[in-house]
């Protein structure tokens, strides 16, 4: 089992669309999580770090759920800038970070 | 302000032929880390600087990966007889000390004929 799991996609969403990623952790004791953005052939940039209690930032809300081991990025009011591909990721032990694999998000207008 | 960048770009190499790639960290950071990205997967751990501390090396696929850090700041990523299933991305990423944050590098595209 890959330590951190994400559902590749592609997501194919029209413009203004909300849509919602999910992504399983395998590592109960693991105390960061983030969310980065990859844009083709370029290099993953911070979209955002998901807390305990949830949190929003724009059009970007990230929750956590470490019951379940899982964490989840909404986009509401899709933009045709936001199509990437996003990867969820984990800390490790020290300050390697775990990546998913990344699912895919197309906006169309 | 300069971001982490990498040299070279793209590199093509016969297999069996030893190669060298660079990075250049943020000014002042002192974690570095290496990863490498193969065609539509995500990214693979090879190896973690921090500070003066021992690398962590546990993600490094075989002996032929070695890396460097001189000085604290620079880092070289050394690979020794190329095979084909080493073409990659490599990317190099660093943060300022124990912050959480990775900013990366562009990458070096490596193609092994």
């Amino acid at each position: 089992r890959k330590e951190v799991e994400q559902d590749p996609g592609p997501f194919n969403v029209p413009e203004g669309a909300t849509v919602a990623f999910n992504c399983t952790y395998s590592n109960s004791a693991s105390q960061s999580f983030f969310w980065y953005r990859q844009d083709c052939r370029k290099e993953p940039k911070l979209l955002m770090s998901v807390y305990s209690s949830g949190n929003e930032d724009g059009r970007f809300t990230a929750q956590l759920n470490r019951a379940s081991q899982y964490i989840s990025l909404l986009i509401r009011d899709s933009k045709l800038s936001d199509s990437a591909t996003y990867l969820c990721v984990v800390k490790g032990n020290g300050n390697k970070l775990v990546f998913g694999a990344g699912t895919i998000l197309r906006v169309k207008s | 302000g300069a971001g982490v960048s990498q040299s070279p770009s793209n590199k093509v190499t016969e297999k069996g032929k030893d190669v060298e790639l660079r990075c250049d960290p943020i000014s002042g950071h002192t974690a570095l880390y290496w990863y490498r990205q193969s065609l539509g997967q995500g990214l693979e751990f090879l190896i973690y600087f921090q500070g003066n501390s021992a690398p962590d090396k546990s993600g490094l696929p075989s002996d032929r990966f070695s890396a460097e850090r001189t000085g604290g700041s620079v880092s070289t990523l050394t690979i020794q007889r190329t095979q084909q299933e080493d073409s990659a991305v490599y990317l190099c990423a660093s943060s300022s000390d124990y912050a959480e944050t990775q900013y990366f590098g562009p990458g070096t595209r490596l193609l092994v004929l």
